[in-house]
This record gives structure tokens, sequence and C-alpha cells, in this order.
């Protein structure tokens, strides 16, 4: 069974520094899909930044960047220059490519002015 | 248009009631999903959407029951809800049904149930 844990329920960053969310996975798959999701409070979850596992080079998206040690099946997100508005629950996720993608339980940012 | 709308936004219901949740999206996303969250958790699918069709039932209750009557709308009927059933419930829409692609949310509709 695949599965996807994060093991910092919540996390605190002051503003304009920098933080790193874990993420590890378990599959037995070769190819698949991460995801980091980012759900403001009150506000949707939209998503944050794309893997693809079969690419070794790590996706970035403005202050937002990863680091897939696929060996280690290990998937952080590294969030640059804290903003007020980078404060959500991010959530972690995993896909092989069919209906199904599977949330981690989900880490709780606060950023800190 | 880069929007997954939910109707309505807030929903009180008793035990015997009968209501709908609506989900629509313009993007000519081919899947739509229904997931249910509570607070501090992480969505938990219950119905996936391909093409019109349902491809995925997780294992969910009766008394939820959704409908696709077209590419662009999702429903969600619920009847004879239970306290526990009480969450936020998530409509999401993708290209296709392969989760390669990302998942588009709405803003969910917050169910209470008395």
């Amino acid at each position: 069974a695949q599965t996807v844990t994060q093991s910092q329920p919540e996390m605190s960053v002051q503003e304009a520094e920098t933080v790193t969310l874990s993420c590890t996975y378990d599959t037995s798959e070769n190819n698949y899909y991460l995801f980091w999701y980012k759900q403001p409070p009150s506000r949707q979850m939209i998503l944050v930044i794309r893997q693809e596992a079969y690419k070794q080079q790590n996706a970035t998206e403005n202050r937002f960047s990863v680091n897939f040690q696929k060996a280690a099946k290990s998937f952080s997100l590294k969030i640059s220059d804290s903003q007020l508005g980078d404060t959500a629950m991010y959530f972690c996720a995993f896909s092989t490519g069919g209906f199904k993608t599977i949330f981690g339980a989900g880490t709780r940012l606060f950023v800190k002015a | 248009d880069t929007e997954v709308t939910q109707t309505p936004k807030h929903l009180v219901m008793g035990m015997t009631n009968k209501k709908s949740l609506k989900c629509e999206q313009h993007m000519g996303h081919r899947a739509m999903y229904w997931y249910k969250q509570k607070a501090k958790k992480p969505p938990e699918l219950m119905f996936v959407y391909s093409y019109e069709k349902l491809s995925i039932n997780e294992s969910v209750p009766s008394r939820f029951s959704p409908e696709c009557p077209n590419s662009s709308l999702l429903n969600l009927h619920l009847h004879a809800l239970q306290p526990e059933d009480s969450a936020l419930y998530l409509c999401a829409s993708s290209l296709t049904g392969l989760t390669t692609f990302e998942q588009f949310f709405g803003p969910g509709t917050r169910l209470t149930v008395l």
C-alpha cells in the first residue's frame, strides 16, 4: 500500500525567513507524481508545486522549491522569503496516475510578523 | 476561467432532510471528484467521475448519492445524514481522471447535521 507521511503537525517561521516542510512516502512503483497543496484558512486548496518522479531536476515555482530524493522516498518543500500569506495547511500528496491521490496528514504552517 | 464553484457555502440540515450540494467548472475538465474533509485532516476521497461516468465509489454510505448531469456539473444528494457526516465537502476537477494532472478544488460546502 502506498502511504504519505508528514511528520511535522505544526511549524512556525518568521516573516522573510526560510522554512522546510518534510514529506516521505512509500511505494513500490517506479513512476509516480508528487504534489504539494496549500489550504489557507477558510480558502480553497491550491496546487503549490508538482514533481514527476522520472525527472531528476527538482521543481521550482518562485519562492517554492522541492528537494526530491527518490532513493530515500523524500519530497520536502522549501519556502523562501516567507510571507504572511503563506500561513496555511500544507498537504503532501502522491499519485501513480490513476484516479486516486493519496494525501499526507498535513503540516500547519504559521508565518509570524 | 480556472475556477471550481460550489453552492451552498454553508448548509445546516436535520437528519430527516434531503438536500443537494452543487459543483460547477467551466475549464473543460473531464474528471470531477467529491471529497469529505474533517477539521485539520486531509481530504478523504468519496467519488470520482470520469467522462461523466462514476469511476470510483470509496464505499460511501448510500445516504450520499452523486450525480454528474454533464461534464461541467456535479451534484451530491444528501438524505438521512448522521451528525458524524458534518464536515467540509470539497469538489475538485482535473483535466482527465489521471491524477498526473493537478486537481482544482472548490471552496467547499460546510455541512452541519443536527
